[in-house]
């Protein structure tokens, strides 16, 4: 079983839409979540973390953490073009241990 | 505020020759990783240094590979002698290491292809 799992996609969505990304994890010790966007050929971007169960927006962006159900998902709200990147989901056990990455979703998002 | 820098950002080498990757944190950041992402795969871990000294070091390859942190500075990522399978690129994170949920901040990378 993969550590962390998330759709490769491409998933693609209308300009002004709502995109969802999904993750799932598996190891029950990950304390902190973590959401990057990396466009072609550039570095990771972190764009959300979460560290409760719940729901943490920031301005279009609202992360979702569900630990019994060990998913943590991303939504984008009106979508743009410039959205459109791999969104890398990754967890860790807190402090300062060694990020685990799932393989990345890409989004697309048509105007 | 400078980000996290990574030299350089290509290196195409033939099997067998020696490369050296270097990263540049964040200034002030204690703690440096070094991930690698080959194709069609996960961003993978490879270490963890804290200051000088190597915190973590379970993903590293085999013994081919050396990570160094003189003075707790910048990072050098050795590679001798390059195989086929290094191919791919290889990422510096920093962070700043005074918090429980400290944040990494990922260089641009750089990309090896042994040949």
């Amino acid at each position: 079983q993969k550590e962390v799992e998330q759709n490769s996609g491409p998933l693609s969505v209308p300009e002004g839409a709502i995109a969802s990304l999904n993750c799932t994890y598996s190891d029950r010790g990950s304390q902190s979540f973590f959401w990057y966007r990396q466009y072609s050929g550039k570095s990771p971007e972190l764009i959300m973390s979460i560290y409760s169960n719940g729901d943490k927006e920031d301005g279009r962006f609202t992360a979702q953490l569900n630990k019994a159900s060990q998913y943590v998902s991303l939504l984008i709200r009106d979508s743009q073009p410039s959205d459109s990147a791999t969104y890398l989901c990754a967890v860790n056990r807190g402090g300062n241990t060694p990020l685990v990455f799932g393989k990345g979703t890409r989004l697309s998002v048509i105007a | 505020e400078a980000g996290v820098t990574q030299f350089p950002s290509h290196s195409v080498i033939e099997k067998g020759q020696t490369v050296t990757l270097r990263c540049d944190p964040i200034s002030g950041h204690d703690n440096l990783y070094w991930y690698r992402r080959v194709m069609g795969k996960e961003i993978k871990f490879l270490l963890h240094f804290v200051k000088e000294s190597k915190q973590d070091e379970s993903g590293m390859p085999n013994n081919r590979f050396l990570a160094e942190r003189t003075g707790g500075t910048y990072s050098t990522l050795k590679v001798q002698p390059a195989e086929l399978e290094d191919s791919g690129v290889y990422f510096c994170a920093s962070s700043q290491g005074a918090r429980w949920n400290d944040e990494q901040f990922f260089g641009p990378g750089t990309r090896l292809t042994v040949l």
